[in-house]
């Protein structure tokens, strides 16, 4: 059974650091792994998709990498700012379903 | 392009009452799936349905759930009698015809139910 972590749970910084959020998942079985981002109260944003056969995948400030082999994918924020804050989810798809971490909540303080 | 819509976005039942959720997928998509969210847990699967076929329930509870995506409208979660144990949130996402890669699912704003 698959079976998605993300550590830390919870994470508070100043604004201008740089972030590594980190999820592991038990089955390297998978299609793709998408990292989401969902504001409280809001729906969820597509923020990057891995395919299995790519390592990373990068949209601005957001640098996403994929380790298939040991279970393991690392979401890179450069240069934080306080509109960064929210909840990060990263799922694995392997069949037609996504299987969801529950989550890092991220805080960026001026 | 519209996204994924979702509606209503919140509803408020008494226990024993029926919940009727719709999903709106996005142009050319013809895929859907039903997530739900509980408080403080993450998104867990529900089902996914193509037009007019239900293609994988697994996620489903076995009384009172059922999800239909019909020929022509939008795709409805039904809920009936509802009970306390019910209220979540509930995430509507739709993709375009698969790959072997699988797609982006694109997720709607999803539907608060609160029962009473």
């Amino acid at each position: 059974k698959q079976e998605v972590t993300q550590i830390p749970a919870a994470l508070s910084v100043p604004e201008g650091e740089n972030l590594v959020l980190n999820c592991s998942f038990t089955d390297s079985a998978i299609y793709n792994l998408q990292w989401f981002r969902q504001d409280p109260g809001k729906g969820l944003t597509s923020l990057l998709l891995i395919q299995s056969s790519q390592r990373e995948q990068t949209s601005g400030r957001l640098n996403a990498s994929l380790d298939k082999s040991s279970g393991r994918s690392t979401l890179y924020i450069a240069a934080s700012q306080p509109g960064d804050s929210a909840t990060y989810l990263c799922a694995v798809s392997r069949s037609d379903k996504l299987i969801f971490g529950t989550g890092t909540r991220l805080q960026v303080f001026p | 392009n519209a996204g994924v819509m979702q509606n209503p976005r919140h509803l408020v039942r008494r226990r024993g009452q029926e919940a009727r959720l719709r999903c709106s997928p996005m142009k050319g998509h013809s895929h859907v799936y039903w997530y739900r969210q509980l408080p403080e847990e993450g998104l867990k699967f529900m089902v996914y349905l193509q037009k007019e076929n239900i293609i994988d329930e697994s996620g489903m509870p076995k009384e009172r759930f059922s999800a239909e995506f019909p020929k022509e409208g939008p795709s409805i979660l039904r809920i009936q009698q509802v009970v306390r144990g019910d209220s979540a949130a509930y995430f509507c996402a739709s993709s375009p015809p698969r790959t072997s890669g699988g797609e982006t699912q694109y997720f709607g704003p999803g539907t608060r139910l609160l029962v009473l």
